[in-house]
């Protein structure tokens, strides 16, 4: 089965930062990945699907990238309200994996 | 408005068997694949199993293959997950989840996520 590795599993950046996640695939899975976001508590919501496509109302400071086997998700400029731990998956084929997750906070 | 509300989830001994529900509202329930992810408590997300729209289609985590079953009635929008032979190790909160294809290729992304059930495995 193909993994998924996430780095770093968390950060701490100040506000206004740029902040960038890295998922790599241990194959190939074209673009089929897709990033979440978890805040504490809540329920985890998507925000890029197709590794670069912007899900409808995520704000714009969001961007992913990446094709094959390495993927990035940036906030170009970090918020408070964007603490969260953030987790890729691959869904071109079961098992559908995720990341093990990258904690956001704020320093 | 997209609603899936899970249930059956509680504490159970090892060894035995527990079998969560989820109704979905809000779509067009047999035109979708579903999901089961969890979440052990302060632990990652896991995908868990997925079901194309016809039940043609599924898939398992290679950590639950052989003990868990995924099904859905189409007629009831509503999707199951039999849990066999549970381990203290599945203690987790069990999310229903819709995928965005109808999941003859792939169960796709996951668009909409219920709020969990929780299964709680121990003697």
């Amino acid at each position: 089965d193909i993994q998924m590795t996430q780095s770093p599993s968390s950060l701490s950046a100040s506000v206004g930062d740029r902040v960038t996640i890295t998922c790599r695939a241990s194959q190939g899975i074209s673009n089929y990945l897709a990033w979440y976001q978890q805040k504490p508590g809540k329920v985890p919501k998507l925000l890029i699907y197709a590794a670069s496509t912007l899900q409808s109302g995520v704000p714009s400071r969001f961007s992913g990238s990446g094709s094959g086997t390495d993927f990035t998700l940036t906030i170009s400029s970090l918020q408070p309200e964007d603490v969260a731990t953030y987790y890729c998956q691959k869904y071109n084929s079961a098992p559908h994996t995720f990341g093990g997750g990258t904690k956001v906070e704020i320093k | 408005e997209v609603q899936l509300v899970e249930s059956g989830g509680g504490l159970v001994q090892p060894g035995r068997s527990l079998r969560l529900s989820c109704a979905a509202s809000g779509f067009t329930f047999d035109d979708y694949a579903m999901h089961w992810v969890r979440q052990a408590p302060g632990k990652g997300l896991e995908w868990v199993s997925g079901i194309s729209w016809n039940s043609g289609s599924i898939g398992y985590a290679d950590s639950v293959k052989g003990r868990f079953t995924i099904s859905r009635d189409n007629a009831k929008n509503s999707l199951y997950l039999q849990m066999n032979s549970l381990r203290a190790e599945d203690t987790a909160l069990y999310y229903c989840a819709k995928g965005s294809t109808n999941g003859v290729w792939n169960f796709g992304m996951i668009d909409y996520w219920g709020q969990g059930t929780l299964v709680t495995v121990s003697s």
